[in-house]
């Protein structure tokens, strides 16, 4: 199966400040088949991105997305007090889908 | 909006098993792919596997097969999922969720249910 690693496993920024949030998989995903994922404590986790670079209906445009074969980025251009939260990078390429261990940016 | 209302938390003895209900309202299960996943405390996610109701079958993750079954009753649009088998690994939030367009299996999870605690202890 893929495995998904997350870098790094917490970021400590400020309000306003830019955050990158970075996935590498185990192999190439060749048709960009990357989700992100933002999960606050106590809630189900909620879309932000799919297909690597396109916003998920509902997801603020300060979230945005970049891929390589094997390397996956997830900015916030300017963070947002709500934005302090688990993000998970996942891949569907093929089955079984995986998921990354997770990025916490903390205040 | 759709919304997917899941059945309360459980506790259950190692070798039993469980069943997950998630019940949509607002939107139907029709023709739509559901999966589910699991999170264990304090850990990431996990696909489970997903029905395909146009496509099928059901694909399920290898290291869950043969202990996992996931079904629709149409009728009453509700999504069930039944773990076998029961050991304290198992013990996690689990979540359903629902494909966003219409007959296609897109990967990725738009729509989610609250979630279920299982518990599993002796």
């Amino acid at each position: 199966e893929i495995v998904l690693t997350q870098s790094p496993g917490t970021l400590s920024l400020s309000p306003g400040e830019r955050a990158t949030l970075s996935c590498r998989a185990s192999q190439s995903l060749s048709r960009g088949s990357v989700a992100w994922y933002q999960q606050r404590p106590g809630q189900s986790p909620r879309l932000l991105m799919y297909g690597a670079t396109r916003r998920a209906t509902g997801s603020p445009d300060r979230f945005s997305g970049s891929e390589s074969a094997t390397e996956f980025t997830l900015t916030i251009s300017s963070l947002e007090p709500e934005d302090f939260a688990v993000y998970y990078c996942q891949q569907y390429e093929t089955s079984p889908y995986t998921f990354g261990q997770g990025t916490k940016v903390e205040i | 909006q759709l919304q997917l209302a899941q059945s309360g938390a459980e506790v259950k003895k190692p070798g039993s098993s469980v069943r997950v209900s998630c019940k949509a309202s607002g939107g139907t299960f029709r023709h739509y792919v559901v999966s589910w996943l699991r999170q264990a405390p304090g850990q990431g996610l996990q696909w489970l596997g997903g029905l395909n109701p146009i496509l099928g079958p059901t694909k399920y993750a290898q290291k869950f097969q043969g202990r996992v079954t996931i079904s629709v009753d149409e009728s009453t649009n509700t999504a069930y999922m039944e773990l076998t088998n029961l050991t304290s690994d198992d013990t996690a939030v689990y979540y359903c969720a629902r494909d966003l367009t219409v007959g296609y299996d897109s990967g990725w999870f738009f729509y989610w249910g609250r979630g279920t605690l299982v518990t599993v202890s002796s």
